[in-house]
């Protein structure tokens, strides 16, 4: 089945401590991307990737980091996890950036 | 960068009316424009799409518009009816460091809240 796996699906943690949520999608796609969802803001770009070890910053990258060392792989790290980033986060792909995007199920983070 | 506006936040409809969502960009360099629905608590899924190349398409009581000139596309649905209500969001596509004559990802709207009454 052609899917987007996000791990862990709820995450709650206290501020400094180094987590990794990890995006897995199983169709050969070039593009992913990392979002974050907060009530009344929609759906913010956090990273994205145009393919292996190609990335770039979206709209609030402040806080993250990511790596894209293989294809169908696309960690999203916090080193240094602060309660602003208590969000809901969703790891998405698709054959480029423009084209339907596939999402994963979310993240739910608490950062206490 | 893309600005991508939506309006309005909250829209209550009868079931059996029609509802539209309106969405507004910035970059006239964008060509790619689609809708997602988000139930709740699910993922955003695609309900629609289009390109710049065409003016207007249809799906089932599903259609979305787009006047390139005035910078802006709309949702429309038709016979609204329970299963419609969630959370739709417009983007258009954007341009970043490697986009290399394609776009590289999708700026979003801050959703529409379709409330559809019995």
């Amino acid at each position: 089945e052609a899917q987007v796996t996000q791990n862990p699906r709820y995450l709650i943690t206290v501020t400094g401590k180094k987590l990794t949520v990890t995006c897995s999608q199983n169709m050969n796609h070039e593009y992913m991307s990392w979002y974050r969802q907060d009530p009344g803001l929609g759906l913010r770009q956090i990273y994205y990737s145009m393919n292996v070890e190609v990335t770039d910053k979206g709209d609030v990258p402040e806080g993250y980091k990511v790596s894209r060392k293989e294809k169908r792989n696309f960690p999203l790290i916090l080193e240094s996890p602060s309660p602003n980033q208590t969000s809901l986060y969703f790891c998405a792909s698709s054959p480029t950036g423009t084209d339907e995007q596939f999402f994963g199920p979310g993240t739910r983070l608490t950062v206490l | 960068g893309e600005n991508v506006e939506q309006h309005p936040s909250t829209l209550s409809v009868q079931e059996g009316d029609s509802a539209v969502i309106k969405c507004t960009y910035s970059d006239s360099a964008s060509n790619y424009f689609p809708w997602y629905k988000q139930e709740l608590g699910k993922r955003p899924q695609l309900i629609i799409d289009i390109r710049s190349n065409v003016g207007e398409k249809k799906d089932q009581r599903i259609a979305v518009t787009l006047n390139k000139t005035a910078k802006h596309f709309s949702l429309h649905i038709t016979e609204t009816q329970p299963e419609d209500s969630a959370v739709y969001f417009c983007a258009a596509s954007t341009k970043g460091v490697y986009s290399g004559g394609g776009a590289d990802g999708l700026t979003f709207g801050k959703g529409t809240h379709l409330i559809i009454q019995p």
